[in-house]
């Protein structure tokens, strides 16, 4: 069963920590974003990677970083340099070359108080 | 700079009824919409998509149409039924010097079909 999986659900942490979200896909899709969603806001591009090994910044990319080591895996840390970290974060992934029709995950709400 | 504006923050219609979502876009080298639908704490999914060169795409109860004289598309369901209740995104991508990688979102539009 194809999918993108998203862990955890829900996440809580302190203030000045740094939190890693896991993004993982089985569709074989070259191409990985993530999103960030505030109330009221549509989806702002925090990171995208077309290619393992290979990633670029989106539209709000400090306080954030990023790995593609390989396919299947996308994670995104938040660090302590984000000032408004709590927000609903999107994992999604698409055929390469294209934005077409991006495949999204469940999502993981992170809360930092 | 908002690039893909959904002006209605929400929509409310009878069950039956047909329901009409708007968005504008600025960009002119948008070449491809598409519209998503959200359930609350849930990912986004794929409703239905209208390239550039085409007026109208249609899929079951859904119609997209896209005016691009006007920079206008707009999402219609008929009939409106009490499962299509949740948050409508409209997005558009662009092929011009390889930036075909990118969505641009919309704030989205709540939609509430009433039973």
């Amino acid at each position: 069963d194809g999918g993108i999986t998203q862990s955890p659900k829900y996440l809580f942490r302190k203030e000045g920590q740094n939190v890693t979200l896991s993004c993982e896909q089985n569709l074989n899709h070259d191409a990985m974003y993530w999103y960030r969603q505030d109330p009221g806001q549509g989806l702002r591009l925090i990171y995208y990677s077309q290619i393992v090994n290979d990633f670029q910044k989106g539209d709000i990319a400090e306080g954030y970083s990023v790995s593609r080591e390989k396919k299947e895996s996308f994670p995104l840390t938040v660090t302590s340099a984000q000032k408004n970290p709590t927000a609903f974060y999107l994992c999604a992934s698409s055929i390469r070359g294209t934005a077409y029709e991006q495949y999204f995950g469940p999502g993981t709400r992170l809360t930092v108080t | 700079d908002q690039q893909v504006k959904q002006n209605s923050p929400s929509l409310s219609v009878q069950e039956g009824r047909i329901s009409i979502l708007n968005c504008d876009y600025t960009n002119s080298m948008f070449d491809y919409f598409l519209w998503y639908k959200k359930y609350p704490a849930e990912g986004p999914t794929f409703l239905i998509s209208i390239s550039s060169i085409k007026d109208k795409n249609e899929d079951g109860r859904f119609t997209v149409f896209l005016n691009k004289s006007a920079k206008h598309l707009s999402l219609h369901i008929v009939p409106s039924q009490p499962g299509d209740s949740a948050v409508y995104f409209c997005a558009a991508s662009t092929n011009s010097g390889g930036s075909n990688y990118k969505l641009t979102f919309g704030k989205g539009t709540l939609l509430t079909v009433n039973p």
